[in-house]
């Protein structure tokens, strides 16, 4: 079993629909980030974090770290919103190495 | 600002053919480093780490070898190819937990 799963594998959305990506994962950590990757390659880092929930425009991130569970939620999506998204984890004693899971096609049809 | 740069962006190698990967890393000090491997269809896989200069940990044993001749350069070699080194290579740096991700080399070997 992965350290890090993620779910759905795939996802397909209409245009301004609310889409939820779901991660869970079965160590300790020091922070969990979401990553958007685009079709040609490119890796962004959206979010990092530790507790609680965090926004960033149309994006919303939570974590709950007793049930080891993050969501990454898009409001109103877009068609731009389609990309990879990844969850990843940090934990304390690693200097920075992230264990991925297997990311989240997204599709977003106008 | 930070940045970091990957060259080159694509490249096509025979089997058998060496390899060299450069990323460099501007605007910051002693960051760690690392190269992720991203197999087709499959999730990021960590490499190698460097927390300084001439440090190397390798995360999996393969064909590669990595090393950090400064503070602020980061390479990745191969002596002889093979058809499974094909794939997206990712450079990172990171302070702390959060991770930046250069644009990253598409290899494919023939």
């Amino acid at each position: 079993k992965n350290e890090v799963e993620q779910s759905p594998q795939n996802l397909t959305a209409q245009e301004g629909e609310f889409i939820t990506i779901n991660c869970s994962y079965s160590v300790g950590i020091s922070a969990l980030h979401w990553l958007q990757q685009h079709p040609g390659g490119g890796i962004v880092s959206l979010f990092m974090l530790s507790s609680g929930k965090k926004k960033h425009g149309r994006l919303i991130a939570t974590i709950n770290i007793q049930e080891k569970h993050s969501s990454l939620h898009i409001t109103a999506s877009h068609p731009r919103d389609s990309a990879v998204y990844i969850c990843a984890v940090s934990r304390g004693t690693s200097y920075g190495k992230l264990t991925f899971g297997q990311g989240t096609i997204l599709t977003v049809h106008p | 600002s930070q940045t970091i740069h990957q060259w080159p962006a694509t490249l096509v190698q025979p089997v058998g053919s060496p390899l060299s990967l450069e990323c460099t890393v501007e605007g910051t000090s002693n960051p760690n480093l690392y190269w992720y491997r991203q197999a087709a269809g499959r999730g990021l896989q960590l490499l190698f780490y460097s927390v300084g200069i001439g440090q190397i940990s390798s995360e999996v044993p393969q064909n590669l070898s990595a090393s950090r001749p400064q503070d602020r350069q980061f390479i990745l070699s191969s002596k002889k190819l093979l058809l499974s080194d094909s794939g997206f290579y990712l450079c990172a740096w990171s302070i702390g937990d959060t991770q930046y991700f250069g644009p990253g080399t598409r290899l494919t070997v023939l």
